[in-house]
């Protein structure tokens, strides 16, 4: 069955530096999702993506996040100059059209030192 | 916002016992989603009941969606020792180019075998 791959699976970086977390989404799907949860919350949206643009963004997403989808299979989350509280897991999730799953990664783990 | 809340928050039976976990929301949804997270992994779809259902069922899961009350219900029969796991509702709202995810609290669920 076609699943959602993300590298790397633990990112250990100092703060203040940049990091790219990467997807490769399931093949014929359309609409592209970032999530994070911090260790003991829940989990929460932060950017959705359709047609090659950003649909919608949390408040979580500020100037220091960006996404790209730079050919037809991937999509990564970049974070510019990373916090102490960037720490987190952050999935990616896509799906085929509006009202169907959601299928998502196994996750970054991020650690911001 | 869509705050989904699960209720309980944590759950211990025996193997082959059923287990029921409720959600509750605030405001309107287009679909209610479940989904499973073994600790430290990802999130792993169960199933997806639009707002225009009433119950659904996939081999052991039974969902229902009580729009008017806002709540919906995952019944697992016959658990086994790998349905320990922590299980989250989240619903959604579709927008156009977006349906992004509001997660509830989960619950935790611990099967003993």
């Amino acid at each position: 069955e076609p699943e959602v791959t993300q590298t790397p699976s633990h990112q250990v970086t100092q703060m203040g530096q940049e990091v790219i977390l990467r997807c490769v989404p399931i093949s014929n799907h359309l609409y592209f999702y970032w999530y994070r949860q911090i260790l003991g919350q829940k989990v929460e949206f932060l950017v959705s993506f359709y047609n090659n643009e950003i649909s919608e963004k949390s408040e979580i997403f500020d100037d220091q996040f960006s996404v790209e989808r730079p050919d037809g299979s991937n999509f990564t989350l970049k974070i510019r100059s990373t916090k102490l509280e960037d720490s987190a897991m952050y999935f990616c999730a896509s799906s085929w059209a509006l009202d169907q799953p959601q299928h998502f990664g196994d996750g970054t783990r991020l650690s911001i030192l | 916002s869509q705050q989904g809340e699960e209720d309980p928050q944590a759950l211990s039976i025996q193997e082959g016992e059923n287990a029921t976990m409720n959600c509750s929301y605030k405001t309107s949804i287009n679909n209610l989603q479940w989904y499973r997270q073994n600790s430290g992994r990802g999130l792993v779809h169960l199933i997806l009941i639009r707002s225009n259902e009433r119950e659904k069922h996939s081999g052991r899961l039974r969902v229902t969606l009580d729009t008017s009350k806002k709540s919906s219900s995952l019944l697992i029969t016959a658990s086994r020792a790998a349905d320990t796991a922590s299980y989250f509702c989240a619903t959604a709202l579709s927008n156009f180019g977006n349906e992004k995810l509001t997660f509830g609290t989960g619950t935790r669920l611990t099967i003993i075998p």
